[in-house]
């Protein structure tokens, strides 16, 4: 079964610095999709950012950007020129790529704190 | 932008009562999902369901748990006998593809079950 694990409970960053969410995953497959949501305190879960195992390229939204290492298991989530509104809880979420209905399995979540 | 709607948004109920949350996923998606999240723990996966059956469930979703897709629009999932520990935020979840990232949230439901 696949895992996510986010090692930092807790992050806070400076209004207009960088930075940067961790999250590992543990998967047996090769093709996949990996997932950033955003969760404010109104708790609906809003998509942030999506990576394609298959692409090599890494994604990029806006001032959100992700380092996925396919090799090494690990897709963290930077976030520049960082804005209040981004204070909110992040979650990494890992969707299997195979067939059927194919569920998301997500990460302790991190709380991300912006200091004005 | 299409939206996941669920109701009610929020739902206070005793102890042992069934109580039913409704979601009407996007018009064109097949595939549907419940979550859950007790407070200030991590989303957990229920059940998923296409073609008018459960695909999958996870040890969470127990004889207490049921859905089902009414008619062409909703989407809902029971609990029986509600317990304590069911409070949390249900989030109904739906795509249009069986993989990939089209994959839309509603805004939850906070159940409290006291």
């Amino acid at each position: 079964a696949q895992t996510v694990t986010q090692s930092q409970p807790e992050m806070s960053v400076q209004e207009a610095e960088t930075v940067t969410l961790s999250c590992t995953y543990d998967t047996s497959e090769s093709d996949y999709y990996l997932f950033w949501y955003k969760q404010p305190p109104s708790r609906q879960m809003i998509l942030v950012i999506r990576q394609e195992a298959y692409k090599q390229q890494n994604a990029t939204e806006n001032r959100f950007s992700v380092n996925f290492q396919k090799a090494a298991k690990s897709f963290s989530l930077k976030i520049s020129d960082s804005q209040l509104g981004d204070a909110a809880m992040y979650f990494c979420a890992y969707r299997s790529s195979g067939q059927g209905a194919q569920k998301l399995v997500f990460g302790q979540g991190t709380r991300l704190t912006i200091n004005p | 932008e299409p939206e996941v709607t669920q109701t009610p948004s929020h739902q206070v109920t005793q102890m042992g009562q069934e109580v039913i949350l409704r979601c009407v996923p996007i018009s064109n998606h097949l595939y549907f999902y419940w979550y859950r999240q007790i407070l200030g723990q991590k989303v957990e996966f229920l059940v998923s369901f296409y073609n008018n059956e459960i695909s999958e469930k996870s040890e969470i979703f127990d004889d207490q748990f049921s859905v089902e897709r009414p008619d062409g629009s909703n989407f809902t999932l029971k609990i029986r006998s509600t317990k304590l520990e069911d409070s949390a935020m249900y989030f109904c979840a739906s795509s249009r593809l069986r993989t990939g990232g089209s994959y839309t949230f509603g805004s939850g439901t906070r159940l409290t079950v006291v």
